[in-house]
């Protein structure tokens, strides 16, 4: 089993839907968890931590549920600019070492 | 991010060359990282280094060698003996092992292509 797994999509939804990924990890001593988003060929920039109450940017929203071990991300009123992959991201132990999932494509359509 | 360089941005070297890829980082972070990322795959480390002549190989680090004699500086060395060295290669930079805030800045990466 992977680490971090997430569906791959890709995710075509129209300007203005609503979408959801969802990420599951297998390491219950995890401790952080993070959302990247990823344009093609460029480098992963964070786009939120996720904390355990759940937390909210602008229209992006994340979830954590430890004991199902699963963290989702909500994207509402999508913008062409939402198009890219985004990767669930995982810390586990003392090192700052991360785990990364393989990402989610959401692909914004007019 | 900004402070945050890799050079070159595309190299191409021939089998059997060894390659050394250029991160700086002006942040004044502790943590440094090198990641490879392949199409398909997440993003896996490679080595790290927490402090200035420290440094721990992560989970692919057969074929790679790192040095860390300056905080700024973190190059990574892929060395002939890597068998499958065309990837994108990213640094990263972290304000080092802490809180539940310690998160990770990736540099713009370079692509390495083997010919």
């Amino acid at each position: 089993r992977k680490e971090v797994e997430q569906d791959p999509g890709p995710f075509n939804v129209p300007e203005g839907a609503t979408v959801a990924f969802n990420c599951t990890y297998s390491n219950s001593a995890s401790q952080s968890f993070f959302w990247y988003r990823q344009d093609c060929r460029k480098e992963p920039k964070l786009l939120m931590s996720v904390y355990s109450s759940g937390n909210e940017d602008g229209r992006f929203t994340a979830q954590l549920n430890r004991a199902s071990q699963y963290i989702s991300l909500l994207i509402r009123d999508s913008k062409l600019s939402d198009s890219a992959t985004y990767l669930c991201v995982v810390r586990t132990g003392t090192a700052s070492k991360l785990t990364f999932g393989t990402g989610t494509r959401l692909q914004v359509t007019l | 991010d900004g402070g945050i360089t890799q050079s070159p941005k595309y190299l191409f070297r021939k089998e059997g060359q060894n390659v050394t890829l250029s991160c700086e980082q002006n942040l004044n972070h502790d943590a440094m990282y090198w990641y490879r990322q392949d199409p398909g795959q997440g993003l896996r480390l490679i080595y790290y280094s927490q402090i200035v002549n420290d440094f721990q190989k992560g989970d692919i680090a057969e074929g790679y060698s790192v040095s860390r004699e300056k905080k700024e500086s973190f190059p990574l060395t892929v060395t002939s003996a890597q068998k499958n060295p065309t990837a994108f290669y990213l640094c990263a930079v972290s304000s080092g092992p802490g809180g539940p805030t310690d998160t990770q800045y990736f540099g713009p990466g370079t692509r390495l292509t083997v010919l």
